[in-house]
């Protein structure tokens, strides 16, 4: 199994050019999120979903969208990138945690800096 | 969202018994405790989870008290590729709703030195 894969590992974008990352897992899992995180900081969640069809804001959602129109991929989308967008995206996907317990997968990453 | 406080950072010998504490106050009664490794240019890796009393496995061993406002994460001998960061996350209880959300804060960074 592959685990979890996310396209691309890098990209530099200029502002306002917009782009799409994509997260796919190969687990079958209910379960994704996108995570970024800057220089420093821990992990701040942007979106999740809990299905297939299914999205929802995390911490800090303004200025991305996602879709999740496959239960394996999770996309996020920038439509206008900003330089406070540049940081690094992880994905990651779990199970159907009930009751509080969880594992959660992760990404590797896709490093992202707009100018 | 319980929210946890770690140290910022830890700095051990290489061979010695390594101890982060991570107090959580606000926990609830369904909430699990799970602690996070990651490395640089790297996502984060599961390390270990548990509810009460201690928990081990061959990576780690998880003491928690019965009061559960804290936990401590024991690495045994480390070495030098333990140097990380670690974070604790106290899990949301599940809803009705199908949400469930993670905080991961700064985390504790442990430097292993030789």
């Amino acid at each position: 199994n592959a685990g979890v894969t996310q396209t691309p590992k890098f990209r530099v974008l200029k502002t306002g050019q917009s782009m799409t990352l994509l997260c796919a897992q190969d687990m079958n899992h209910e379960y994704m999120y996108w995570y970024r995180q800057d220089p420093g900081m821990g992990l701040r969640l942007i979106h999740y979903s809990v299905g297939e069809g299914t999205t929802a804001k995390g911490e800090v959602p303004d200025g991305y969208n996602v879709s999740r129109l496959k239960k394996q991929n999770f996309l996020l989308g920038l439509e206008s990138a900003a330089p406070s967008q540049t940081s690094v995206y992880f994905c990651a996907s779990s199970y159907l945690p009930g009751q509080g317990r969880y594992e959660q997968f992760f990404g590797p990453g896709t490093r992202l800096t707009v100018l | 969202l319980a929210k946890t406080t770690q140290p910022i950072s830890m700095d051990s010998y290489e061979g010695q018994e390594v101890n982060i504490t991570c107090s959580h106050n606000n926990i609830a009664t369904n909430d699990y405790i799970t602690w996070y490794q990651q490395f640089p240019s790297q996502g984060p890796r599961f390390i270990i989870q548990g509810y009460k009393t201690k928990v081990t496995n061959e990576v780690a061993s998880l003491f928690i008290p019965a009061d559960r406002k804290s936990s401590t994460l024991s690495l045994p001998r480390v070495s030098l590729s333990d140097t990380a960061v670690y974070y604790c996350l106290v899990g949301d209880s599940y809803s009705g709703a199908g949400s469930y959300q993670l905080t991961f804060g700064k985390g504790t960074k442990l430097s292993v030195i030789p």
